[in-house]
């Protein structure tokens, strides 16, 4: 299994632009989780999902971000519009129902200007 | 969770020497806890971890100390390699509950 794919690796934009990063989770995994890291907080649960729907949004910083689930393939995390503090890492995880190891994407580096 | 200052706490050993990562967890309620090795630009990566019934857990020159009454984890590494400097992170879970909460994280770095 390739592990956990997320798109784009880099991203960098300007202050209200809209924002998409995309996530694949491990094939099979029921739960998806995305993450934000900053220097200054650390590793931040946003939101996770299990079998597509959302479970817990309320790592969700505000109502400029939002994140879907369409199928068990695919997830993503849209930033509408973006600020320059939302510059961070972001990952996506996966696991799966038996286990408790959460696997982790390469994640996304944002930067907005 | 915890915050996290500008500066990363760092450990610096020497090649060969073994290695202590401290970390206090947050919630009595937690039972699972995970030690997770991040590499620079890279995501986080399962090492080992200990369920709250047990107070040490034996992995390939890993060692993961769990002290519930003062709320302490520890991971020790064996033999320190140059492979092994990263920044480590501990996560805390609670049975029923898939939400990990991480801790500020160790950087460690690897003399030679």
């Amino acid at each position: 299994d390739a592990g956990v794919i997320q798109s784009p690796r880099h991203e960098v934009t300007e202050m209200g632009q809209e924002v998409t990063l995309r996530c694949k989770p491990i094939s099979g995994h029921d739960y998806l989780f995305w993450y934000r890291q900053t220097m200054m907080r650390g590793l931040e649960l946003l939101i996770y999902f299990n079998n597509n729907v959302p479970i817990d949004d309320s790592g969700m910083p505000e109502d400029r971000f939002s994140a879907k689930m369409p199928n068990a393939s695919f997830s993503t995390l849209k930033i509408q519009p973006s600020e320059p503090r939302d510059s961070a890492v972001y990952f996506c995880a996966s696991r799966g129902l038996a286990q408790n190891e959460q696997f982790f994407g390469p994640g996304t580096r944002l930067t907005v200007l | 969770g915890e915050s996290v200052g500008l500066h990363l706490p760092t450990l610096s050993v020497q090649e060969g020497d073994n290695s202590i990562i401290n970390c206090a967890y947050s919630n009595s309620a937690s039972d699972y806890f995970i030690w997770y090795k991040q590499e620079s630009g890279k995501g986080p990566q399962f090492i080992i971890d200990i369920r709250s019934n047990m107070d040490k857990r034996q992995g390939q020159r890993v060692t993961v100390l769990l002290n519930k009454t003062v709320k302490h984890l520890s991971l020790q590494i064996a033999a320190t390699q140059p492979g092994d400097s990263a920044v480590y992170f501990c996560a805390e879970n609670t049975s029923g509950t898939y939400k990990y909460i991480f801790g500020t994280g160790t950087r460690l770095k690897v003399l030679a």
